[in-house]
């Protein structure tokens, strides 16, 4: 079974410029969350989707968005890009939101192997 | 959200056992803790996850006492493959999917 894909693997912009990137998940997988790494604040919640909803979105600014598609592939889009949004940007995903998975629970996450933008 | 604290850092000797303790005073009845593991340039993996009491698979157990507001990792024998940062994840709970990550726990085995 594939794993999570994550395409652009490596990206460098400037400033001023907007990014999109992108997630495939496990296949059957419908849930899938975003997350910034920088070495200063670790692992930062960006938002989750389900079934084409964001269901989740954590503290970050407008220009980060999102979506999901009908397949279950997501984007994620960064918009007037600055120096402080240089980092990882992961991609997980699951079965869904427990309770949703044919009544069984499951919440791990797989995650992809990450798409590195630099703002310079 | 839960808010997690973990040590940033620890070290230790292969073939020991080593005991990572994340502290989570906010977590909801419906959270579950789950810890991952991350090498270098690789997405976090999958660790263990439970609610209450003790788990334990076939590379890690975790503790976690009746209160829930901490939970510690327990890796038996560690070698030096098992240096990487762990994070420490409170908030899947069922209906909520609020997703807090700990600060990691950089873990340096030495031979």
């Amino acid at each position: 079974k594939a794993g999570v894909t994550q395409t652009p693997r490596y990206l460098i912009k400037t400033r001023g410029q907007q990014v999109t990137l992108s997630c495939s998940p496990i296949s059957g997988h419908r849930s899938v969350s975003w997350y910034q790494q920088t070495p200063g604040q670790g692992l930062q919640f960006l938002f989750e989707y389900f079934s084409e909803t964001q269901r989740n979105k954590g503290n970050f600014p407008g220009r980060f968005s999102g979506r999901q598609f009908s397949n279950s592939r997501s984007e994620m889009n960064v918009s007037t890009l600055e120096l402080g949004d240089s980092a990882l940007y992961l991609c997980a995903s699951s079965l869904g939101p427990p309770g949703l998975a044919g009544g069984s629970y499951t919440g791990e996450l797989f995650f992809g192997e990450g798409s590195r933008l630099t703002v310079l | 959200l839960a808010k997690t604290t973990q040590p940033i850092s620890m070290d230790s000797y292969e073939g020991q056992e080593v005991n990572i303790t994340c502290s989570h005073n906010n977590i909801a009845t419906n959270d579950y803790i789950t810890w991952y593991q991350q090498f270098p340039s690789q997405g976090p993996r999958f660790i263990i996850q439970g609610y209450k009491t003790k788990v334990t698979n076939e590379v890690a157990s975790l503790f976690i006492p009746a209160d829930r507001k901490s939970s510690t990792l327990s890796l038996p024998r560690v070698s030096l493959s098992d240096t990487a940062v762990y994070y420490c994840l409170v908030g899947v709970g069922t209906g909520r999917r609020a997703l807090t990550f700990g600060s990691g726990t950089r873990l340096q085995v030495q031979p």
